[in-house]
């Protein structure tokens, strides 16, 4: 069985620009979730999906977006990067509302470590 | 509301002696609890979970935590340490059967020296 998968695993931005983050769970997990692990900060939560909508969102401001696909996979935007947002941003996957019992168990991907300029 | 506490943002440990690695929590529901384990660049892996059942949980890699409700303690333990057990180590309060409802504790470096 796949893992959750990222894409890119790095990514190099310069200030004000904007970024798009990519992630696919494991086939059958519905639900999506978002971290950003910068230095020094642990791993802070940034947002859930699931079945398509925004279930939960962290205390990050409105330039950190996303969505999810009808296939389950995930973006996520951040838009006019700054140099604190240079981080690795963890996506992991469990099975969703919709089956019932929402999991427990995250599974996550490797990451896309962001580096601002 | 929850919360995580990790008492130790570093422990260091030789070589095939014991590891500790402390979390206290907080909730106000009975909680599911989580540690996972990171090692450089990568993902986060699950070591063990405890979800209710037994209150002692045995892991991958010899790893093992047990619940202590009066303590509200979930530490990690391993008998005998080895150089590939360093990482850095998160401890997860969730609340049941809603991943969506976790709070990472601010994660352990462990260190372990030949």
């Amino acid at each position: 069985e796949a893992g959750v998968t990222q894409s890119p695993t790095h990514l190099i931005k310069t200030r004000g620009q904007q970024a798009t983050l990519r992630c696919s769970p494991i086939s059958g997990h519905t639900s999506v979730y978002w971290y950003q692990q910068a230095l020094g900060l642990g791993l802070q939560f940034l947002l859930w999906y699931d079945e398509g909508e925004e279930r939960n969102r962290g205390n990050f401001p409105p330039r950190f977006s996303g969505r999810q696909f009808p296939n389950y996979s995930s973006e996520l935007n951040v838009n006019a990067l700054e140099l604190e947002d240079s981080a690795l941003y963890l996506c992991a996957s469990t099975r969703g509302l919709a089956g019932g019992t929402l999991q427990e168990t995250q599974y996550f991907g490797p990451g896309t470590r962001l580096l601002v300029l | 509301a929850q919360s995580v506490t990790q008492l130790d943002s570093h422990v260091s440990v030789s070589e095939g002696t014991p590891v500790l690695l402390r979390c206290n929590y907080s909730s106000s529901y009975s909680p599911s609890l989580f540690w996972y384990v990171q090692h450089p660049n990568k993902g986060l892996q699950l070591l063990l979970k405890y979800t209710s059942a037994a209150t002692l949980v045995k892991g991958i890699n010899g790893f093992e935590a047990e619940f202590k409700k009066s303590e509200t303690s979930f530490h990690l333990t391993k008998p005998s340490a080895h150089m590939s057990d360093a990482a850095e180590y998160f401890c997860v309060v969730s609340e049941r059967t809603n991943a969506g409802k976790s709070t990472f504790g601010d994660g352990t470096t462990l260190t372990v020296k030949p």
